[in-house]
Formats: C-alpha cells, sequence, structure tokens
C-alpha cells in the first residue's frame, strides 16, 4: 500500500534558526496537506498542494510539492517558540474516497 | 461552538472491559474518521464513513467496531481492551475525501491498565 515517509523525526532548533521538514511518498500523490499539532493538542490543518512545483506561503512557512508529485516539504524561516509541535504531512493516492496518509510526523523543539 | 468534539477526553480502564468513545460534529460534513496516535505520535486511519457507510476500514482488530447512527455522529466501540489499545483517538471529519481539510476533535486518551 501507499506508503509516507517523513524526517527527520525530530529536530531541535535555537529560536531564530530555520527548520525544514521532508515528505517522500511511495506513489504519485494527487494532493498532499500539511497539519500541526500542539503539545497536547490535536492536529490542525495548515494547507494543502495540488499541483507539481507548487509553492505555496504562509508568513514565515514556506511549503513546496514537488514536480513528480512524489514528495513535499515545510520550511519555516526564523523559528519562534509558538512554532513548538509536530508537523504532519498527509498524502492522498488518488483512490475512492480517497484515504490520507498520514506521515509519521516530525517533532520541533524551539529553544528560546 | 466547537466543531469536532469527543466524549470522554480520559479513559482509564482495565484490561478485558469494554468501552466506547463518542464523536459529533456539528459542521454538516458528510465524512468522518476515527484515527489511532500512539505514543510515537504516528497517526493511523482506523476506520471512515461517508454519509453513514462505512468506507474505509484499515486493518484493525475486530475488537473496534465503529459505528454511525447519522453524519453527524460516529462512535467507536471496543471489546476485550488489551494493553496495546492505550493511546490517544482523533475523530476527524470532512467534506468528502483526500481533497478536503480534515477538522479533528481533541482526542480521548485510553489508558488500559
Amino acid at each position: 500500500g501507499q506508503q509516507v515517509m517523513q524526517i527527520p523525526q525530530y529536530q531541535h532548533v535555537q529560536e531564530g534558526e530555520d527548520f525544514t521538514t521532508y515528505c517522500n511518498s511511495s506513489t504519485t500523490l494527487s494532493n498532499i496537506q500539511w497539519y500541526k499539532q500542539r503539545p497536547g493538542g490535536h492536529p490542525v490543518f495548515l494547507i494543502q498542494l495540488v499541483k507539481s512545483g507548487e509553492v505555496k506561503k504562509q508568513k514565515r512557512l514556506t511549503f513546496q510539492f514537488g514536480e513528480a508529485k512524489k514528495n513535499s516539504s515545510l520550511h519555516i524561516t526564523a523559528t519562534q517558540t509558538t512554532d513548538v509541535g509536530t508537523y504532519f504531512c498527509a498524502g492522498n493516492g488518488g483512490t475512492s474516497y480517497g484515504k490520507l496518509t498520514f506521515g509519521q510526523g516530525t517533532i520541533l523543539t524551539v529553544h528560546p | 461552538d466547537t466543531a469536532v468534539s469527543q466524549t470522554p477526553k480520559y479513559l482509564v480502564t482495565q484490561m478485558g472491559n469494554d468501552k466506547s468513545i463518542k464523536c459529533e460534529q456539528n459542521l454538516g460534513h458528510d465524512t468522518m474518521y476515527w484515527y489511532k496516535q500512539d505514543s510515537k505520535k504516528f497517526l493511523k486511519i482506523m476506520f471512515s464513513y461517508n454519509n453513514k457507510e462505512l468506507i474505509i476500514n484499515e486493518t484493525v482488530p475486530n475488537r473496534f467496531s465503529p459505528k454511525s447512527p447519522d453524519k453527524a455522529h460516529l462512535n467507536l466501540h471496543i471489546n476485550s481492551l488489551e494493553l496495546g489499545d492505550s493511546a490517544v483517538y482523533f475523530c476527524a471529519s470532512s467534506r468528502g475525501g483526500g481533497y478536503y481539510e480534515q477538522y479533528f476533535g481533541p482526542g480521548t486518551r485510553l489508558t488500559v491498565t
């Protein structure tokens, strides 16, 4: 079945440093979504990418979808303590009813 | 108004017991899901219902049985609880399949002793 691998599993940064998490799918995706889960909280939708090579920005966050639609990345510029949490990618393989397969998540810690 | 709600928030029980978790969404969505999140934060889909019809049924032990009385509710009943069932269970809803964002409930932390 479809697999979505996400790296790194953990990332510790100093406040102000940049952060990137990468997502790779074993199959071509129809679309990919990104979610953030704060400690003790629930996943919250951040963004969806659909087109090959698509790049979207949300303030300090930049999301990319690969040309082959098999990989994606999330880059945070100048991290802040409010960025702490687990970031998940979730890929839709395009099957009927479009099941999302979540990556393992990257747990981000930001040291002040 | 809470979009997706779950009860209870915490559930501590002994091995062998049967328990249920309830989920309700007031977003008017057609699709609802159950996810299990283990201690390493891995989120795994268990079930999905679309308009009360089961559409995704992952490899989950038969002890887990979802029930959707109407499209706003999706409950999860677990029989003969085992230690390995300890996890956080999230309910989620969306307008449809994988092209729509999912709204997650606050989660139910299940601890089996």
